[in-house]
């Protein structure tokens, strides 16, 4: 059965400094992955997305991801963190030949001054 | 282009009653998913559409619905509620199943608060 796993339920970091949001998963063939933020009383926003190719993914506000294959997987990472993106991150995963999207259970960021 | 608009955006409904979400997808986006997030259960899939058809569907029980239209709109349906109804409801769109490079994009979800 395809899950995602976000071991930590808050990441702190001081602004400025580089963070991680960790994300692993467990899929049947090809793994399609995301990253969403949520801010307060909002939906979500899309971040990234890993199909194939690079492992190395870049997305929007600075975020990039690293997909790894042999550890199964997908972490957020920011070299320099703001103040601003403090919110609620989601992995997902796309269930095979469906577009059902499985999500981990989130990790709060909270970035310090 | 507009996003993905939900209607709407708050609701409040006693319990018994019934309720329906509305969900508008991107212009040209031929599929529709719905979610149900809580604080206890987090983001958990309710069902998917495309061309007017339900291809997928959560473990969620009969008491929820939903049904998609020609233009791609989607609505969903929850008859009696029940108190742990309340969550925030989320809607994505996306171009079309299985093809590979595509992505989803949500609508800001519709607040329903059971009283």
């Amino acid at each position: 059965a395809q899950s995602v796993a976000q071991p930590e339920d808050q990441v702190n970091v001081a602004e400025g400094n580089p963070l991680t949001v960790k994300c692993t998963y467990s899929v049947s063939g090809n793994p399609y992955l995301f990253w969403y933020v949520q801010y307060p009383n909002r939906g979500l926003q899309f971040l990234l997305k890993y199909i194939t190719g690079d492992n190395l993914v870049k997305g929007s506000y600075g975020f990039e991801a690293e997909f790894n294959k042999s550890q199964t997987s997908f972490h957020l990472k920011k070299p320099s963190a703001l103040v601003s993106d403090s919110a609620l991150y989601f992995c997902a995963v796309r269930v095979w030949v469906t577009d059902k999207l499985i999500f981990g259970t989130g990790t709060r960021l909270q970035v310090f001054p | 282009k507009a996003g993905v608009t939900q209607t709407p955006r708050y609701l409040i409904k006693t319990r018994g009653q019934q309720v329906t979400l509305s969900c508008s997808p991107i212009s040209g986006h031929r599929s529709v998913s719905w979610y149900q997030q809580t604080p206890g259960q987090g983001l958990q899939f309710l069902f998917e559409y495309f061309s007017e058809t339900q291809r997928n569907k959560g473990n969620f029980p009969g008491r929820f619905s939903g049904r998609q239209f020609s233009n791609s709109r989607s609505e969903m349906n929850v008859s009696t509620l029940e108190l742990g109804d309340s969550a925030l409801y989320l809607c994505a769109s996306s171009l079309e199943p299985q093809i590979p490079n595509y992505g989803y994009t949500f609508g800001s979800g519709t607040r329903l608060t059971v009283v």
